[in-house]
């Protein structure tokens, strides 16, 4: 069974500049997060999905990110424009539904480095 | 709110050595526990859970109890290897706080030598 792919592993932008990452989750996943992990931290949740709903995103920069699963499968977070603080790894992770939320399968992640 | 603090890192052991990770944690409500480990490239991983209070997780080895009363969950593993080297996330999850989302701490990373 594959993993949540993630793409691309790596970005390197000037800030100023748009960015997008992509994420397909685990085929049969309903629930799709998005994480920002900064350096020496732990994940935090930007945004949660059940199928094309966002059902959390108090967490999200509205101002300059955005997120989108528009067919409840893959999901696009995007980035307009960056800052030097965006500088961090993006997480996907999916989870069977709400209720195995415990267990969420994780992305390797997309390491973004904005100059 | 709720949060979870872990020892700093990093922990560099030798095979075979004795291995605990302090994790301790604030919540409101009544959480589940978890630890998830990060291996070199890869996605974070479920490596286990408790989910009430003196419930014990386990996995490869690794042991951790729901200690209520020191509001700790602290990862144990009597002979660590090689190839447990990673780094090593608590995390809990608040059903009565937190919209019920994954909190996690800021991660120890383990070293092991041979």
């Amino acid at each position: 069974e594959a993993g949540v792919v993630q793409s691309p592993r790596y970005k390197i932008i000037e800030k100023k500049q748009p960015v997008a990452f992509w994420c397909n989750p685990i085929s049969g996943h309903n629930t799709l997060y998005w994480y920002l992990q900064n350096l020496g931290q732990g994940p935090e949740l930007l945004i949660r999905y059940e199928n094309e709903e966002a059902v959390d995103d108090s967490q999200l920069p509205k101002d300059r990110f955005s997120a989108e699963r528009l067919k409840g499968v893959d999901s696009t977070l995007k980035i307009q424009p960056a800052e030097l603080g965006d500088s961090a790894v993006y997480l996907c992770a999916s989870s069977s539904g709400p209720q195995a939320a415990d267990t969420q399968y994780f992305g390797p992640g997309t390491r973004l480095t904005v100059l | 709110g709720d949060s979870v603090t872990q020892m700093e890192g990093p922990v560099t052991l030798s095979e075979e050595a004795f291995l605990t990770i302090n994790c301790t944690y604030t919540a409101t409500g009544y959480p589940s526990l978890f630890w998830y480990v990060q291996y070199p490239g890869e996605g974070l991983q479920l490596l286990l859970k408790a989910t009430k209070a003196d419930d014990k997780g386990s996995n490869k080895g690794f042991e951790a109890t729901y200690r209520k009363e020191t509001t700790s969950f602290h990862l144990e593993k009597g002979s660590v290897q090689v190839s447990d080297s990673a780094v090593y996330f608590c995390a809990l999850r608040d059903y009565g706080g937190s919209q019920g989302n994954l909190i996690f701490g800021k991660g120890t990373k383990l070293s092991v030598k041979p």
